[in-house]
């Protein structure tokens, strides 16, 4: 199996923008998912297939890929964002699910 | 609106069994990929189960052949048997429906599960 590396933590100040980063050497051939959990609640898909958003979510929540990275960027950061980010991914060889290792994004 | 309410998580001795229950409400479980997904205190996620609509499973290793996952078409529910539970076990269990993406598109609330002596 493999593991999607992320930084443990990223700060980022109000009103600027923050980049999670999800790392993993086949990355560009597979659809990333991302999800936002806050502290005692149940995580919540904010973006699907690299760079969709379901519905009600911010456009100031965006992702790319490049290389071996997936990028989530959270733009005009608002205290509402502190939260632990995590990625996601199919792997369509062993059917199993693999999520990052989650990123704690605080607001300053 | 898709809603989803997990119950039965308790408190549990090592080597014992535990069955969570998932209700599906908004949608038809017959009609989607489900999932457990749990996390550990203080820990990341960690996807556990799948049981796809023509009835397959899949399991990480790290619960093979000790949990088993079923639907209940009729009451529109998913479960987890969980048996031979281990102290690594503890956690909360989520019960998510999964797109035709493979993203976890709903998630209950979660219940808790704690194997301790």
């Amino acid at each position: 199996s493999f593991e999607l590396t992320q930084p443990l933590s990223v700060s980022v100040a109000l009103g600027q923008t923050a980049r999670v980063t999800c790392g993993e050497n086949s990355i560009a051939s597979r659809s990333v998912h991302w999800y936002q959990q806050k502290a005692g609640q149940a995580p919540v898909l904010i973006l699907y297939r690299d760079n969709n958003r379901p519905s009600g979510v911010p456009e100031r929540f965006s992702g790319s890929k490049s290389g071996t990275t997936a990028t989530l960027t959270i733009s005009r950061a608002q205290a509402g964002d502190e939260a632990e980010y995590y990625c996601q991914v199919w792997d369509s060889r062993t059917g199993f699910f693999v999520f990052g290792t989650g990123t704690m994004v605080t607001v300053l | 609106e898709a809603q989803l309410v997990e119950s039965g998580g308790d408190l549990i001795h090592p080597g014992g069994s535990l069955r969570l229950s998932c209700a599906a409400s908004g949608f038809t479980v017959s009609s989607n990929y489900m999932t457990w997904v749990r996390q550990a205190p203080g820990k990341g996620l960690e996807w556990v189960s799948v049981i796809y609509t023509g009835g397959g499973e899949t399991y990480a290793d790290s619960v093979r052949g000790r949990f088993s996952i079923s639907r209940d078409d009729s009451r529109n529910m998913v479960s987890l048997e969980m048996t031979s539970l281990r102290v690594e076990d503890t956690a909360i269990y989520y019960c998510a429906r999964l797109s035709g993406y493979y993203s976890f598109d709903s998630w209950g609330q979660g219940t808790p599960v704690t194997v301790s002596s």
